[in-house]
């Protein structure tokens, strides 16, 4: 079965800090990745994906991540963390032969300080 | 600019009553997902279709049943309402090709007393 491991329940980074969220999966093949983040009382916003092609993928809001077969990892990295970026974020994995089964990681909260 | 949306937003209900949450997109996406949140375990996949008239079984279907009638609507019910059930729920679709990644709603806070 697979899995998607975001190790950190919860960060906390000062504004204007570098911003490093990690996942981990497991999967036999290589799967389609996501990031999405969640802010209070909202749905998921896709922040960026990957499919195939350069490991490092930009998406939106100055978000990036690179992709690292070797190390099945899809870590989200920004380079200076904005007070409003305070959310939940969830890495997924999508199944490449069923797209349909999407798997979720358990999230992982940013908090911003000041 | 709707995109999906969800009804109601919240809900209190007892132990043993039904209800049907409701998710609407407008986007004319195939593909149409319910999953449930709860603390420190993600999402999870309760039922998915792929098309009008199409249901299937995700990861935890166990208590909730599902109906796609019509291609912009797919309903989660719940016969007979249980503690364990307390969760936000969430909708989501996609146009299913390919690569397209899942559109969310805002979510229904479910409480089950």
């Amino acid at each position: 079965a697979q899995s998607v491991t975001q190790p950190d329940i919860h960060i906390t980074v000062s504004e204007g800090a570098s911003l490093e969220l990690r996942c981990n999966y497991s999967y036999g093949a290589t799967p389609y990745l996501f990031w999405y983040v969640q802010s209070p009382g909202q749905g998921l916003q896709l922040l960026l994906k990957y499919f195939s092609g350069d490991t490092l993928v930009q998406g939106i809001k100055g978000f990036e991540a690179e992709f690292k077969r070797s190390q099945s990892s899809f870590n989200l990295r920004k380079p200076s963390v904005h007070w409003s970026d305070a959310a939940e974020y969830f890495c997924a994995v999508a199944q490449r032969d069923n797209f349909n089964k999407f798997y979720f990681g358990s999230g992982t909260k940013l908090n911003v300080k000041p | 600019n709707a995109g999906v949306t969800q009804t109601p937003k919240f809900r209190v209900l007892k132990t043993g009553q039904s209800m049907t949450l409701l998710c609407a997109q407008d986007m004319n996406h195939e593909y149409m997902y319910w999953y449930r949140q709860d603390p420190g375990m993600g999402l999870r996949l309760i039922h998915y279709s792929v098309g009008e008239g199409t249901t299937a079984k995700g990861e935890v279907p166990d208590g909730y049943n599902v109906s796609r009638l019509k291609k912009q609507n797919f309903l989660l019910g719940l016969e007979s309402a249980a503690p364990s059930q307390t969760s936000v729920y969430f909708c989501a679709s996609s146009s299913g090709q390919g690569t397209q990644p899942q559109h969310f709603g805002d979510g229904t806070r479910l409480s089950i007393l």
